[in-house]
């Protein structure tokens, strides 16, 4: 049981490229976020999805897109990277329930220079 | 503006005593609250859960205490082990509406048990 799998674990982009961070679950959930945490600022959640072909803005989403055609992936993407992107990023999910405890990823460290 | 605080950046307690992690919200609109722990390299886990509308809940070792007037919380873990030492996240959940909902974290405080 893999539960939510991110790609890469790290990755170092100079500023102005784009990639993508891939995420993955095969709970058959529905919901599924994107945060990063920060030194000193917590988890902040950046964009979620409560279905497939849904899709809302977090606390922190600008310089990031994301997509979400299946219910088992959910990408993020960043179209230009900036040094103020430099974090960790962690993919959760959980079940329709309001009140189900969200599972995360293993996070990948992204370093922007 | 920072809607879950956690003060206390960190904590040291020995192996053995209470630990007592405290969290602060400032939305009465928050209608439940969730621990989250974090180990160095991986993803936070969930640990346990309250409802707004009771203020105590109980799972082995951890308790969590709601007090909604004070709009405060906090986990107490007794007997604190070794094992415990990671950063705890407290988050709170509210309904905004339809499908609509956002877990919203604090920032953490890094519990140290010592042997």
């Amino acid at each position: 049981n893999a539960g939510v799998t991110q790609t890469p674990k790290f990755q170092v982009l100079k500023t102005g490229q784009s990639m993508t961070l891939q995420c993955a679950q095969d709970m058959n959930h529905e919901y599924m976020s994107w945060y990063r945490q920060d030194p000193g600022m917590g988890l902040r959640l950046i964009h979620y999805s409560v279905g497939a072909g849904i899709t809302d803005q977090g606390e922190v989403p600008n310089g990031y897109n994301v997509s979400r055609s299946t219910t088992e992936d959910f990408p993020l993407r960043l179209l230009s990277a900036a040094p103020s992107q430099t974090s960790v990023y962690f993919c959760a999910s959980k079940q329709g329930l309001y009140n189900s405890p969200l599972h995360f990823g293993n996070g990948t460290r992204l370093t922007v220079t | 503006d920072q809607q879950v605080k956690q003060n206390s950046p960190s904590l040291s307690v020995q192996e053995g005593r209470i630990s007592i992690l405290n969290c602060d919200y400032t939305n009465s609109m928050f209608d439940y609250f969730l621990w989250y722990k974090k180990y160095p390299a991986e993803g936070p886990t969930f640990l346990i859960s309250i409802s707004s509308i009771k203020d105590k809940n109980e799972d082995g070792r951890f308790t969590v205490f709601l007090n909604k007037s004070a709009k405060h919380l906090s986990l107490h873990i007794v007997p604190s082990q070794p094992g415990d030492s990671a950063v705890y996240f407290c988050a709170a959940l509210m309904d905004y509406g339809g499908a609509t909902n956002k877990l919203i974290f604090g920032t953490g405080t890094l519990l140290a048990v010592q042997p």
